[in-house]
C-alpha cells in the first residue's frame, strides 16, 4: 500500500510566485515526516523534518493530521529551488523510510 | 568527514553478469539502507539493516542480496543482472536509536544493464 503520495510529478512556477508541493501520507501510527531535495545529479539532502518546525531556504511544511498531509510551501520561489523534491515517512518498526514518487519543481525566470 | 561513500559511481553490465555495490558510512550510524531510484517511481527500498548483524527485505528485494559486513559497511550484490535493474542506486544511513533521525545519502551509483 502506498504510504506516501505526491500527486504532482511536475510543477512549474514563475520566479517570485508562491509554490506548494503536496504530500499526503497513510499511516496508522504517529507519523514522522521529512522533505528531501535532490538538485541535478546530486545526492538527496534533508530539507525539513516536521518535528523541528523549522524554515530552511524559505521553505516550511506543516503536518496536518486531520488531512494526513505534509505540504511543502515557499512564498516566493527562486530559480535555485528548481530540483526534485521527495516527501518521506518513517515507520519506526525496523526504522524504515518510505518515499513518495517525487515532484520535479521548475522555477521559470 | 565523508558521510556516506558509495562505489562505483558508474557501472555498465551485461545481462547475467554479477557485481557488488559498496557502501560505507563514518557517522557511527546503526541503520543502513539501499534504495533504487527510477523515473516516475521515486525511491524504493531494496534492503535495509536496522542494526549490525541484521538485514531485512524492503519493497523490491528480488534479484538482490545484501551483506552488513560491520557497522560501517553495507554492500548490495546483483548475482545475475537483468535490464530491469538498470537504475540509480543510493545507499543511506541513519541513527536508529534516536527518534526522528533523518537519512543521510551517498552520491549514488548509476547502473546500466544491457
Amino acid at each position: 500500500a502506498q504510504r506516501v503520495t505526491q500527486p504532482e510529478k511536475l510543477l512549474s512556477v514563475f520566479k517570485g510566485a508562491p509554490v506548494e508541493l503536496k504530500c499526503n501520507y497513510s499511516y496508522s501510527g504517529s507519523p514522522e515526516l521529512f522533505w528531501y531535495v535532490q538538485y541535478s545529479r546530486q545526492r538527496l539532502q534533508l530539507l525539513l523534518r516536521h518535528i523541528s518546525r523549522e524554515s530552511i531556504k524559505g521553505f516550511t511544511a506543516d503536518l496536518n493530521k486531520g488531512e494526513t498531509s505534509f505540504h511543502l510551501k515557499k512564498p516566493f520561489a527562486q530559480e535555485e529551488d528548481s530540483a526534485m523534491y521527495y516527501c518521506a515517512l518513517i515507520v519506526r518498526t525496523g526504522n524504515q523510510f518510505y518515499f513518495g514518487t517525487g515532484t520535479s519543481l521548475t522555477v521559470i525566470p | 568527514n565523508a558521510g556516506v561513500t558509495q562505489t562505483p559511481k558508474f557501472q555498465v553490465l551485461k545481462t547475467g553478469q554479477s557485481m557488488t555495490l559498496q557502501c560505507a558510512q563514518d557517522m557511527n550510524h546503526n541503520s543502513m539502507y539501499w534504495y533504487r531510484q527510477d523515473p516516475g517511481m521515486g525511491l524504493r527500498l531494496i534492503y535495509y539493516s536496522a542494526s549490525e548483524g541484521t538485514t531485512d527485505k524492503g519493497e523490491v528485494p528480488n534479484g538482490y542480496n545484501v551483506s552488513r559486513l560491520n557497522k560501517r559497511e553495507f554492500s548490495l550484490r546483483l548475482e545475475s543482472a537483468a535490464p530491469s535493474q538498470t537504475s540509480v542506486y543510493f545507499c543511506a544511513s541513519s541513527e536508529y536509536s534516536r527518534g526522528n533521525s533523518p537519512l543521510h545519502f551517498g552520491n549514488g551509483t548509476r547502473l546500466t544493464v544491457t
